[in-house]
C-alpha cells in the first residue's frame, strides 16, 4: 500500500507554545489529507479535511485558529496547534487518499502530543 | 444522522474464531472499511467491502449486507498479535468516513 508519513512521533511542548506536526505522502499524491484527534480508549474523531491549494474545511467544534492547517502542495499537509494547552494533550493522526480515486485511507503513524 | 455500531470490546481464545459485528447509519453509502488498531499507533487497513458477500484475505474475512446496514469481520486461528483494537468505518456519499467507536478484542492464551 502506499506510504503515509508523519512527523514528530511524539512532542511534548509547555502550555502556550505552539506545535507543528507534518504529514506526507511519500509515494503518491494526495488532492485530500484528513486530519484526525483520538483520546484515550475513544475513536477516531476527524477534526478537518484538508484539499491542496484550498482552505481546509473544519468539523463542527473545532477552532480553525487555534488548529492551522495548511496544504500546500499534493504531498504535504500540516497541522499546527497554537497556543497548545494541556487539554490539547492527545494523539493526532493524519490520512491521505491518492489522485487516482482509491477509496482506501493511509494513515500517518500519529503523533502523541503532550502539554504540560 | 450518521452512525456506527459495534461492540465495546470482546474476548476470545487463541487459536479460535471471533466475528465483530459492525452496524452503520450513513448518508448515501460508498463502501465499509474494517481498520486494526495496537494501542498508541495508527490504523492500519484490513479490508473494504462495497458489494453484498464475504470477503476473504487469509485468516480475515469480511461481510457485507447492504440492504441490512451490516458488516462483519472474521477472524480465525486467533494469535496473540491480534489483540488490538479493531474499527469500522462506513464511507457516505460525500466519500468521507464515519468511524466506530471501535471494538476492543483481548486474545487470552
Amino acid at each position: 500500500g502506499a506510504v503515509v508519513s508523519q512527523h514528530p512521533s511524539w512532542v511534548i511542548c509547555k502550555s502556550g507554545t505552539s506545535v507543528k506536526i507534518e504529514c506526507r505522502s511519500l509515494d503518491f499524491q494526495a488532492t485530500t489529507m484528513f486530519w484526525y484527534r483520538q483520546f484515550p480508549k475513544q475513536s477516531l474523531m476527524l477534526m478537518a479535511t484538508s484539499n491542496e491549494g484550498s482552505k481546509a474545511t473544519y468539523e463542527q467544534g473545532v477552532e480553525k485558529d487555534k488548529f492551522l492547517i495548511n496544504h500546500a502542495s499534493l504531498t504535504l499537509s500540516t497541522l499546527t496547534v497554537t497556543s497548545a494547552h494541556p487539554e490539547d494533550s492527545s494523539f493526532y493522526i493524519c490520512s491521505a487518499r491518492d489522485l487516482q480515486g482509491h477509496t482506501e485511507a493511509f494513515f500517518g503513524q500519529g503523533t502523541r502530543l503532550t502539554v504540560v | 444522522g450518521q452512525n456506527i455500531d459495534q461492540p465495546t470490546e470482546m474476548t476470545a481464545t487463541e487459536g479460535a474464531i471471533v466475528q465483530i459485528n459492525c452496524t452503520y447509519q450513513t448518508s448515501g453509502f460508498n463502501g465499509l472499511f474494517w481498520y486494526q488498531q495496537h494501542a498508541g499507533e495508527a490504523p492500519t487497513f484490513l479490508s473494504y467491502n462495497v458489494l453484498d458477500g464475504l470477503e476473504e484475505k487469509g485468516r480475515f474475512s469480511s461481510f457485507l449486507s447492504r440492504s441490512k446496514g451490516y458488516s462483519y469481520l472474521l477472524l480465525k486461528e486467533l494469535q496473540m498479535k491480534d489483540s488490538a483494537s479493531y474499527l469500522c468505518a462506513a464511507m457516505d456519499s460525500n466519500y468521507q468516513l464515519i468511524w466506530g467507536a471501535g471494538t476492543k478484542l483481548i486474545i487470552k492464551p
